[in-house]
């Protein structure tokens, strides 16, 4: 079974519509991230959570909000979603007892169309 | 902001043949990760690297940091089929009082590796 998984895999919406892009994870990580992945751009921070109560904008938080529900779940709000918002969504975690590493696991990915 | 500038691109080559990627940025990192994506799924941690001039391999891989810190290359020799993906560099943020922020990764854009049959 996969450590990360994101739900749905793949999404097409309408402009204006809500959409919630769902993460979990069974590594047991207290951190995880929300990354967008445009090509030519690499990936992108949107959101990160470094625990339950931690919620914090990455470099591109604007049109996006986050829910930490949990330490294994970490969800993806486009609230009025736009084309501009169509790419490549990841999830992420990392250990933060292992600082000096950085690693970060991912998930597979939603790939998210607004039309 | 702290950019990562990857070269090239992308590459088209032959299988067997050695590639070579770099990674450049204005700022100094502490250490410097490798990823890699492979078509319909998330990057994957190849190499870290923690200390300048350091030069680490994996297998068929093998990565430097660039005695500066301001700079990191990736090798891949013999390359076959499934070195196909796109590769990134990445370090940890620095901080606004000058530290480093552990946790918060910045990407380069990526270079896309094509390898022909």
């Amino acid at each position: 079974d996969a450590d990360v998984t994101q739900t749905p895999r793949n999404r097409i919406t309408k402009t204006g519509k809500r959409i919630m892009l769902e993460c979990s994870q069974t590594k047991g990580h207290d951190r995880m991230y929300w990354y967008r992945q445009d090509p030519g751009l690499g990936l992108r921070l949107i959101y990160y959570s470094f625990d339950v109560k931690d919620i914090n904008k990455g470099e591109i938080s604007d049109g996006y909000s986050v829910s930490r529900q949990a330490q294994a779940k970490f969800s993806l709000s486009l609230e009025s979603a736009i084309p501009n918002q169509t790419a490549l969504y990841f999830c992420a975690t990392s250990d933060p007892w292992d600082a000096t590493y950085n690693e970060q696991f991912f998930g597979p990915g939603t790939r998210l169309t607004v039309l | 902001g702290q950019q990562l500038n990857q070269s090239p691109q992308s590459m088209f080559i032959q299988e067997g043949e050695d590639v070579s990627m770099n990674c450049t940025s204005s700022s100094i990192f502490n250490t410097w990760l490798w990823y890699k994506q492979d078509p319909g799924e998330g990057p994957v941690l190849l190499i870290a690297l923690y200390k300048a001039g350091e030069l680490t391999s994996n297998g068929r891989l093998t990565a430097q940091f660039g005695i500066t810190r301001k700079d990191s290359f990736l090798n891949i020799s013999a390359s076959i089929p499934s070195d196909v993906g796109i590769y990134f560099c990445a370090g940890p943020r620095s901080t606004n009082a000058g530290g480093t922020s552990y946790g918060k990764l910045t990407f380069g854009q990526g270079t896309i590796l094509t390898v022909h049959p």
